[in-house]
């Protein structure tokens, strides 16, 4: 079956500017987590939706936000960029179901650059 | 915060068995440790996990020490494909409860 997908996989944009990331999660999966990974940060958790609803939020400033829709895409926005904004941003999804399952798969990310 | 201890760097021969430490000695009776890795510009992928029994599967052993304070990741018969960097997690209840991923082990397979 189809794996995690993310669009654009690259993206260059200006400081100020806002961006939209999209990611298609595996069909039948319901829970869609986003991820911002840097050199110094290492990868850190930005927030999770599970049915249109986000569940859990990271440390994030509110510049950050996301959503999902009823087909379980999801997408996240980040307004006004910074520099240091730029990063590989991942989207993992699951089943989100106890037990087995539980484990997250991961697409390969965008590969967002402010200048 | 990771709740976890990890080498930030190990070595392994190929076809050798590549066996990554970690260290979680603050972990809680409900908490179960995850393996992932992430190869280079890919996004991390699932090895295994496990709660207090020792698992194992196509891609990996896990062996959880009786105490639970440590783990080790076995990957029996390391291949060049195998580098990349190894995290070790540990999370409550997973259906509820997001990844909180430390710096890993980056593991180097040697031909």
């Amino acid at each position: 079956k189809a794996g995690v997908t993310q669009t654009p996989r690259y993206l260059i944009k200006t400081r100020g500017q806002q961006v939209t990331l999209s990611c298609s999660p595996i069909s039948g999966h319901r829970s869609v987590s986003w991820y911002q990974q840097t050199p110094g940060q290492g990868l850190q958790f930005l927030f999770e939706y599970f049915s249109e609803t986000q569940r859990n939020k990271g440390n994030f400033p509110g510049r950050f936000s996301g959503r999902q829709f009823s087909n379980s895409r999801s997408e996240m926005n980040v307004s006004t960029l910074e520099l240091g904004d730029s990063a590989l941003y991942l989207c993992a999804s699951s089943l989100a179901a106890g037990g087995m399952g539980t484990e997250a798969f991961f697409g390969q990310g965008t590969r967002l650059t402010v200048v | 915060d990771a709740k976890t201890t990890q080498p930030p760097s190990m070595d392994c021969a190929e076809g050798r068995a590549a066996n990554l430490p970690c260290n979680h000695s603050t972990i809680s009776g409900n908490e179960y440790v995850y393996w992932y890795r992430q190869i280079h510009s890919q996004g991390p992928q699932y090895i295994i996990h496990g709660l207090k029994n020792n698992e194992t599967n196509e891609m990996a052993s896990l062996i959880i020490t009786e105490d639970r304070k440590s783990s080790t990741l076995i990957l029996p018969h390391a291949t060049l494909r195998d580098t990349a960097v190894y995290y070790c997690i540990v999370r409550v209840d997973p259906r509820n409860t997001p990844l909180v991923f430390g710096k890993g082990t980056r593991l180097s397979v040697i031909a």
